[in-house]
């Protein structure tokens, strides 16, 4: 267990709706970073937020958002659902920002279903 | 080398063998590079993070290289035990602190007892 929580665990909806997942960090770690697997994909990164602000962006499309609040939970937003975005979303968390040279500890990832 | 890479894809071994894989990454504008060990139903898990050229870090019988002017990164493990099976992910910085982040396809290891 890694103390990284992540709810809910499945999630299955349909195509052009919206989802909230959610992500809480290990105690004392700043920062949190969104991912996504698909089917064909390798892990891809999706945001990062340190302490409350966005830090680092990766592939994540527009009708993405995330944000993280002052208790340090964060949560991921997808709208407009498409079937391919149909994934694991994972959450990961360390200890503070500079801190790509810090290890990430992994949640146990959300899975989305979109029929 | 344009993006990061992982080779072999798979491998199978039998217990006891020694085995490494390879993970390329572009060499320009190196940041830092994380291995992650992940098991089928389970989320990735922290083996090594590695920012200088010439580093090596060890973890009971994993060990890892840094190279980081040709690209790449080597993860041996001696003696593998059926409980090494999984997928090693290499992931990539690159940038500096507005960094690009990729992971690699990984390198599925399956040992037979």
């Amino acid at each position: 267990d890694s103390g990284v929580t992540q709810t809910p665990k499945h999630l299955i909806t349909a195509t052009g709706q919206r989802v909230t997942l959610r992500c809480s960090p290990r105690s004392g770690d700043l920062s949190v970073y969104w991912y996504q697997q698909s089917l064909d994909q390798g892990l891809q990164f999706l945001i990062q937020y340190y302490n409350g602000e966005e830090r680092a962006k990766g592939n994540i499309l527009e009708r993405f958002s995330a944000q993280q609040f002052p208790d340090l939970h964060s949560e991921l937003n997808l709208s407009s659902l498409e079937l391919g975005d149909s994934a694991l979303y994972f959450c990961a968390s360390s200890v503070q920002a500079g801190d790509v040279i810090n290890e990430q500890f992994f949640g146990p990832g959300t899975r989305l279903t979109v029929l | 080398i344009l993006n990061v890479e992982q080779s072999p894809q798979s491998l199978h071994v039998q217990e006891g063998d020694s085995t490494n894989f390879t993970c390329s990454f572009p060499s320009s504008n190196f940041y830092a590079l994380h291995w992650y060990r992940w098991e089928t139903a389970k989320s990735p898990e922290a083996l090594f993070v590695m920012t200088l050229n010439g580093d090596e870090k060890k973890k009971g019988r994993i060990s890892a290289t840094l190279n980081t002017k040709e690209g790449y990164s080597y993860l041996y493990i001696k003696g593998s035990q059926p409980e090494d099976s999984a997928t090693y992910l290499c992931a990539h910085f690159s940038g500096g602190s507005n960094y690009k982040l990729t992971f690699g396809k990984g390198t599925l290891l399956t040992v037979n007892p």
